[in-house]
């Protein structure tokens, strides 16, 4: 079975700096996504980025970027000029990439963000 | 475009009670997972709705039922509620079973 672990139960940043947050996971595929989901006190599970496992260039979304190293099966977001409102939970959760099958996602504990004015 | 929608908002049960909440997914989409979200976790998989049938199951007992309609929206029914059944209980949908996954707000279920 797939598991994702984040280390990180809380982070916090200054406004206007930058933050990693961690991830690692655990599976016996060679073809997968990855994913950070952001969720604010209003609860509603928002898509930050996403990363292809067949692909080696690191996805980047605006200040979101990503530092994926498939061998050593870790995948952390980097949050740039960080802003009050990135405050917020941070989920990494995984995806198998297979056709058959249901495409559930697997999510780690969350990293709780605080962004300090 | 609307969104996922989930109703109700809030729901206050008491232990050994049914309950059903309901989700209608994203324009455009046709398949629905549900996922349950203790306080402090990340969500868990229960199951997901393809073609008006559950296509895979997380590991939830029989008590967790659903459903899905022609029209694509989806129900979820928990019978013989317990206390550890509290949480937030995520609807998501998608455009088949393979792409991404859009998240509605969420109903926050409490049961005492």
């Amino acid at each position: 079975a797939q598991t994702v672990t984040q280390s990180q139960p809380e982070m916090s940043v200054q406004e206007a700096e930058t933050v990693t947050l961690s991830c690692t996971y655990d599976t016996s595929e060679s073809d997968y996504y990855l994913f950070w989901y952001k969720q604010p006190p209003s609860r509603q599970m928002i898509l930050v980025i996403r990363q292809e496992a067949y692909k080696q260039q690191n996805a980047t979304e605006n200040r979101f970027s990503v530092n994926f190293q498939k061998a050593a099966k870790s995948f952390s977001l980097k949050i740039s000029d960080s802003q009050l409102g990135d405050a917020a939970m941070y989920f990494c959760a995984y995806r198998r990439a297979e056709i058959q099958g249901a495409q559930k996602l697997v999510f780690g504990q969350g990293t709780r963000l605080t962004i300090n004015p | 475009d609307a969104g996922v929608t989930q109703s109700p908002t809030h729901l206050i049960k008491t232990r050994g009670q049914q309950v059903t909440l309901r989700c209608s997914p994203k324009s455009g989409h046709d398949t629905v997972s549900w996922y349950q979200q203790a306080l402090g976790q990340g969500p868990q998989f229960i199951f997901q709705y393809y073609e008006e049938e559950e296509r895979q199951r997380g590991n939830f007992p029989d008590r967790f039922s659903g459903h899905q309609f022609p029209n694509y929206s989806s129900e979820l029914n928990v019978n013989a509620l317990l206390l550890g059944d509290s949480a937030l209980y995520l609807c998501a949908s998608s455009r088949g079973r393979f792409y991404e996954q859009y998240f509605g707000p969420g109903t926050r279920l409490t049961v005492t």
